[in-house]
């Protein structure tokens, strides 16, 4: 079974703060892709990440970085230094073997002035 | 602006009825997918196409169907409709299948579908 969770429903940090979403997931595949996408208030999707099972290496990109770690099936996501811009549902997600995709139910995350 | 379009933006409908979704990918883009994100049911995945052929389906009602036309652009069908099926629709593309390299996904602005 494939299952994706994010455990933290919602999350207040002020701006400026380090924060970390927190992503688990569940497969027996040996090859799938780990996603993250962003859903600001305004509603659209954004693409933020898509990581391979094969690839471990930690990714940075800007005030944004991922945390692959296969051992404990997590692939987490820190924003530094949290700007107001960053307050968005965050959805992190799996692409199995088969291309289906299976997502957490999001994180929102506020971030104050 | 990603370079997907959905039509319509917003579909007012009663149950029973059918409506159809557009989705044009960004230029050049041979994967297309579908989602579903309601209240109840959270983002869901629907389906995906790749030049023209379905690769996965995911939780699709045999009520919905799609295709991936020749010039790539795709049709979500919703049929038989019921108050559950509203609900927000995304499309999104990306240029290939998931294997190998950068394969980042451009969604469109999704159609909101009421069902009274």
């Amino acid at each position: 079974a494939q299952k994706v969770t994010q455990a933290q429903t919602e999350i207040s940090v002020v701006e400026k703060e380090d924060v970390t979403l927190d992503c688990v997931y569940e497969t027996r595949d040996t090859t799938y892709y780990l996603f993250w996408y962003k859903q600001p208030p305004s509603g659209e999707l954004v693409f933020l990440i898509r990581r391979n099972s094969f690839d471990e290496q930690n990714e940075i990109s800007g005030r944004y970085s991922w945390n692959f770690q296969k051992s404990t099936s997590s692939f987490n996501f820190t924003i530094t230094a949290s700007q107001v811009v960053d307050s968005a549902v965050y959805f992190c997600a799996l692409e199995n073997n088969f291309n289906k995709f299976y997502f957490g139910s999001g994180t929102k995350l506020n971030v104050k002035p | 602006d990603s370079g997907v379009t959905q039509t319509p933006k917003h579909l007012i409908t009663a149950t029973g009825q059918r409506v159809t979704l557009r989705c044009s990918p960004r230029s050049g883009d041979l994967s297309v997918y579908w989602y579903q994100q309601s209240l109840d049911q959270g983002l869901q995945f629907l389906i995906q196409y790749y030049n023209g052929e379905e690769r996965a389906k995911g939780n699709i009602l045999e009520r919905f169907s799609a295709q991936q036309f020749p010039d790539l652009h795709s049709e979500l069908n919703l049929s038989s409709l019921e108050l559950g099926d509203s609900a927000l629709y995304f499309c999104a593309s990306s240029a290939r299948l998931a294997g190998g390299g950068d394969n980042e996904q451009f969604f469109g602005p999704g159609t909101r579908l009421t069902v009274l």
